[in-house]
């Protein structure tokens, strides 16, 4: 699986939107992008992936750069409950058996 | 509730006692996976299971950690001779199948060794 670079830390104000950058330059054509977050000492929870087109759930926007090698997770009204680490990850997914395999993520910060 | 549930929820344990840690997965989950997180960094894969075969064992740290699902259903992640270096949490996670299905977290069981 492919490796994914993201930013330590980021904060952002309550309401407004937050975008977090992910870049997976290596990525292959197979590859999806997952994110998923964990809310202080809970389990990490899905959020949304996409292959190619962008996409949106109720929770979040994704949006992948035509050349697949970046994307940016927005939540466009940030609340303080979405303080919490944001994990960017790749893989496959099919054919495979699907452990995740977690870098440090992003530590997102709402402040009101 | 339906989701993944994990007990103990914390654990302290003297170095060289023996411990599990139980894991219930969402029902009509056919994978499970256990993952160790140590504090401030991202969850790491142990191991993982299709039903009740144990498919990949790789992750685990050394032989003293041991898992099992006997029925395909509960799991026990069991270390032997605590060190105070398996402090961490450990996190299950169950699935519908492999690949890129969704996996649902369990709160994870913290576990300090004095």
């Amino acid at each position: 699986d492919a490796k994914t670079t993201q930013p330590t830390s980021m904060d952002c104000a309550e309401g407004r939107a937050a975008n977090l950058p992910c870049n997976h330059s290596t990525i292959s054509g197979n590859e999806y992008v997952y994110w998923y977050r964990q809310i202080h000492s809970q389990g990490p929870q899905y959020i949304i992936h996409g292959l190619k087109n962008n996409e949106t759930n109720e929770m979040a926007s994704l949006i992948i750069t035509e050349d697949r090698k970046s994307s940016t997770l927005i939540l466009p009204h940030a609340t303080l409950r979405d303080t919490a680490v944001y994990y960017c990850i790749v893989r496959v997914a099919r054919g495979s058996q699907g452990n995740l395999i977690f870098g440090k993520g992003t530590k997102l910060s709402v402040k009101p | 509730g339906a989701g993944v549930s994990q007990s103990p929820r914390y654990k302290v344990a003297k170095r060289g006692q023996d411990v599990a840690l139980r894991c219930d997965p969402i029902s009509g989950h056919v994978s499970l996976f256990w993952y160790q997180q140590a504090l401030g960094q991202g969850p790491e894969f142990l191991t993982y299971f299709q039903n009740e075969a144990q498919l990949d064992k790789s992750g685990l740290p050394s032989d003293r950690f041991f898992a099992e699902r006997p029925e395909g259903s509960v799991s026990t992640l069991k270390i032997q001779r605590t060190q105070q270096e398996d402090s961490a949490v450990y996190l299950c996670a169950s699935s519908l199948g492999g690949g890129g299905y969704e996996q649902f977290f369990g709160p994870g069981t913290r576990l300090t060794v004095l």
